[in-house]
């Protein structure tokens, strides 16, 4: 089965900008999950979608982040505007159900300059 | 609330040599357990997950892990290092609400 697919790999722009990323779940998962994974840190879970509901985004920084799966398929993350400290990989992880693993994307290596 | 903590931020191993890599947690309940690798530019793959069956759990490319409830300890280890373990790991907790938190890493280098 195909798997977890972002895109674009690579970002960089300027602060102040806007950026999306975009992720394509694995067919039939039906959460989604969004991570920020600074240079030497673990990811940390921005937000978390059950089909095209949100399940928590405490996390998510709403004054300029955004993120939707509106029809509970793909799913697309926002920055607007950029600042240097949101240079990370983003990653999109989905699952198909209860007591399932998560799968990882490649993940979108952003660089804010 | 739950949470890992990564003992070593950095483990170098020989090849050949068994590498042990530690993690601690912190859950109100009985957690599931995860560790991921993560190869440069790659993905994160699992390696293996604890779900509250066996206590030992084997997973993919010789690594295995122990469930210890009295030391909220799941360490990794794996007998004989190979070059190509050369990676970012991490541990992970899952919470009842199905959120995956992180620990901080442990970069593992091989030496020949």
């Amino acid at each position: 089965e195909a798997g977890v697919a972002q895109s674009p790999r690579y970002k960089i722009i300027e602060k102040r900008q806007s950026v999306a990323f975009w992720c394509n779940p694995i067919s039939g998962h039906a959460t989604l999950y969004w991570y920020q994974q600074i240079l030497g840190q673990g990811p940390k879970l921005l937000i978390q979608f059950q089909n095209n509901g949100v399940v928590d985004d405490s996390q998510l920084p709403k004054d300029r982040f955004s993120a939707e799966r509106l029809k509970g398929v793909d799913s697309t993350l926002k920055i607007q505007p950029a600042k240097l400290e949101d240079s990370a990989v983003y990653l999109c992880a989905s699952r198909r159900g209860q007591n399932t693993e998560a799968f990882f994307g490649q993940g979108t290596r952003l660089t804010v300059v | 609330a739950q949470s890992v903590t990564q003992l070593d931020s950095h483990v170098s191993v020989s090849e050949g040599t068994p590498v042990l890599l530690r993690c601690n947690y912190s859950s109100s309940y009985s957690p599931s357990l995860f560790w991921y690798v993560q190869h440069p530019n790659k993905g994160l793959q699992l390696l293996l997950k604890y779900t509250s069956a066996a206590t030992l759990v084997k997973g993919i490319n010789g690594f295995e892990a122990e469930f210890k409830k009295s030391e909220t300890s799941f360490h990794l280890t794996k007998p004989s290092a190979h070059m190509s373990d050369a990676a970012e790991y991490f541990c992970v907790v899952r919470s009842n609400d199905y959120k995956l938190s992180f620990g901080a890493g442990t970069t593992v280098t091989v030496r020949a």
